[in-house]
């Protein structure tokens, strides 16, 4: 059964350096999310992508994110000058579209900002 | 704003007993309600969901219920064993977002006991 993959499992950075979280997104799903989970609270909505753009974002992704489809198969995050506070579990989710509702989450990128 | 609700945070059941975990979401016009399990080092994964047109849904152990009215849904898990122990996430897709993003609930840990 497909699932969505991401990369790295772990990543661990210095405060005002940046990373880039990758996922490769179920291959026929046209939706691609980006949430975030800090230790201990809530899955949070970052942002959406459909058809190359970003189609809904929250107060969250603020200009220090930036998203990306590079190619055909990839979805990224990109997260410039990291702030501690930007330490938290990364999902990437998947949705089919037209009518389907179902998000597949990819396992998470653990970040770490030292 | 959007927001969602979960109690309770741990749960704590004899395997055979039932779990109940319950949600409550704030936008009326919410209408698609999915819940995910989550593993120790896993993905979250959509074990059952339901739409804002069905009062219930069952899936051989698991059923959710959802009463439109109160704004809150719930979750079941019956005759519960050992497996059945993860975090527990409910969501709710806002009337409002054309990109069905979800809004997640805090989360509940089950543990069930042997």
């Amino acid at each position: 059964e497909p699932e969505v993959t991401q990369t790295p499992s772990h990543q661990v950075t210095q405060m005002g350096q940046e990373v880039i979280l990758r996922c490769v997104p179920i291959s026929n799903h046209l939706y691609f999310y980006w949430y975030r989970q800090i230790l201990g609270q809530k899955v949070e909505f970052l942002v959406s992508f459909y058809n190359n753009e970003i189609s809904e974002k929250s107060e969250i992704f603020d200009d220090q994110f930036s998203v990306e489809r590079p190619d055909g198969s990839n979805f990224t995050l990109k997260i410039r000058s990291t702030k501690l506070e930007d330490s938290a579990m990364y999902f990437c989710a998947s949705r089919l579209g037209q009518g389907a509702y179902e998000q597949y989450f990819g396992p998470g990128t653990r970040l770490t900002v030292t | 704003g959007e927001n969602v609700e979960q109690h309770p945070s741990t749960l704590s059941v004899q395997e055979g007993d039932s779990a109940v975990i319950k949600c409550t979401y704030s936008d009326s016009a919410s209408n698609y309600f999915p819940w995910y399990k989550q593993e120790l080092g896993k993905r979250p994964q959509l074990i059952i969901d339901i739409r804002s047109n069905v009062g219930e849904k069952k899936d051989q152990r698991i059923a959710v219920t959802l009463n439109k009215t109160a704004k809150h849904f719930s979750l079941h898990i019956t005759e519960t064993q050992p497996e059945d122990s993860a975090v527990y996430f409910c969501a709710a897709r806002p009337g409002a977002s054309g990109t069905y993003k979800y809004i997640f609930g805090t989360g509940t840990r089950l543990k069930v006991l042997a």
